[in-house]
């Protein structure tokens, strides 16, 4: 147990819908990161969120968007939502900005129908 | 962001050592080779990073190649829960701390 929390673990939904996946992380950790994994595209890094504030994007689409809550946990939302958004979202937290090392959750499942 | 190659699949017998490849020949000074595995059905989980000299904790060791171009990963006695795909990555000490993941490494272990 890696100490993420990621909750839904599993969600199905339909195109055009909008869903909201949330990570709970480390006690301690300021640092938040969000990942998709998909069959084509292998591990993609989506966003990180260092203490409330955005620190990096990544290959995150306009319709994604996400945040950091003041007590650490984030939350991603997916609006109009298609078929390729069908992946395993991985939330991982770090006690910095700049860590060694990245602490993942068990991940959440869309599938989008 | 610098990029790694690593052979697509390798297979180990339990209980042997396994040493797992990973290139890197466009690797600036200030990167670290870092390792991750995904075991099936799971997140990522860190095994070990290092940037120049060689590295050990509980899980493996990490060779790094004197010119820093090509890196090995070492499972001393590979068990059936080393299964996984194991991925090599660089990291940028002075950037972002986004990890970059490739296709990795699917290691298969043979009882």
């Amino acid at each position: 147990d890696s100490g993420v929390t990621q909750t839904p673990k599993h969600l199905i939904t339909a195109t055009g819908q909008r869903v909201t996946l949330r990570c709970s992380p480390r006690s301690g950790d300021l640092s938040v990161y969000w990942y998709q994994q998909s069959l084509d595209q292998g591990l993609q890094f989506l966003i990180q969120y260092y203490n409330g504030e955005e620190r990096a994007k990544g290959n995150i689409l306009e319709r994604f968007s996400a945040q950091q809550f003041p007590d650490l946990h984030s939350e991603l939302n997916l609006s109009s939502l298609e078929l390729g958004d069908s992946a395993l979202y991985f939330c991982a937290s770090s006690v910095k900005m700049m860590d060694e090392k990245l602490f993942f959750g068990s991940g959440t499942q869309l599938s989008v129908l | 962001d610098a990029k790694t190659t690593q052979p697509n699949s390798m297979e180990s017998n339990e209980e042997e050592p396994v040493h797992l490849p990973c290139n890197h020949s466009t690797i600036s000074g200030t990167d670290y080779i870092h390792w991750y595995r995904q075991l099936p059905s799971q997140g990522p989980e860190y095994v070990i990073h290092g940037l120049t000299s060689n590295v050990n904790n509980r899980m493996a060791s990490l060779a790094i190649a004197e010119d820093r171009k090509s890196s090995t990963l070492i499972l001393h006695r590979a068990t059936l829960r080393d299964a996984a795909v194991y991925y090599c990555i660089l990291r940028d000490g002075t950037g972002a701390n986004n990890l970059f993941f490739g296709t990795g490494t699917r290691l298969t272990v043979i009882p």
